[in-house]
């Protein structure tokens, strides 16, 4: 059975401070993907990034960046010179692609807090 | 491009009552599914489909049904609704199976009472 655990419940920092967001997930696939959605205030769920396990190289995206690591089972999110806008809860999400048409396992979020 | 829109955006219901949540993709795509997310927690996923009029369980089917009659669409139904299907429901659609990234709704937050 698939798992993903996100540790951080709530993480508050203050603007422009950097944060990383912890992400742990278990699997018995070889082949599986990862994402992180941000989900702000208003509501909605927002595709952030989508990584395969084949391919273990980080990846930054402006402010954003992401952390693969397969020895630890874990992909963490790390925002720098973090903004009050990036509040949010943030989560982290696995798919196997074994075949199965199951969507997707979340953890259960981490609170974003930046404060002013 | 809408992308996935859902209505109604907020509904009450009384215990017993039953309602339809709407679900709409304008994107063509084939996969579609509805998850629930209680308060701090994750989305769990309660059905979903691989293309028009095909549909299957997921984690948390119980008290639910859904319909596939075309490719956009995809109603959630709630018959005899109770107090824990209080919640947010999300609809997303993707355009294949896993591990297509999925693009959700807005969410519709119902509250039974």
């Amino acid at each position: 059975a698939q798992k993903v655990t996100q540790a951080q419940t709530e993480i508050s920092v203050v603007e422009k401070e950097d944060v990383t967001l912890d992400c742990v997930y278990e699997t018995r696939d070889t082949t599986y993907y990862l994402f992180w959605y941000k989900q702000p205030p208003s509501g909605e769920l927002v595709f952030l990034i989508r990584r395969n396990s084949f391919d273990e190289q980080n990846e930054i995206s402006g402010r954003y960046s992401w952390n693969f690591q397969k020895s630890t089972s874990s992909f963490n999110f790390t925002i720098t010179a973090s903004q009050v806008v990036d509040s949010a809860v943030y989560f982290c999400a696995l798919s196997e692609a074994g075949g199965s048409a199951d969507g997707l396992t979340f953890g259960k979020g981490t609170h974003l807090i930046i404060q002013p | 491009n809408a992308g996935v829109t859902q209505t109604p955006k907020f509904r009450i219901l009384k215990i017993g009552q039953s309602m339809t949540l709407q679900c709409t993709q304008d994107m063509n795509h084939n996969y579609m599914y509805w998850y629930r997310q209680d308060p701090g927690m994750g989305l769990k996923l309660i059905y979903y489909s691989v293309g028009a009029g095909i549909t299957d369980k997921g984690e948390v089917p119980n008290g639910y049904n859904v319909s596939r009659s075309t490719t956009e669409d995809f109603p959630l139904r709630l018959e005899l609704a109770a107090p824990s299907q209080t919640s947010v429901y999300f609809c997303a659609s993707s355009w294949g199976g896993p591990p297509d990234t999925q693009y959700f709704g807005p969410g519709t937050r119902l509250t039974v009472l």
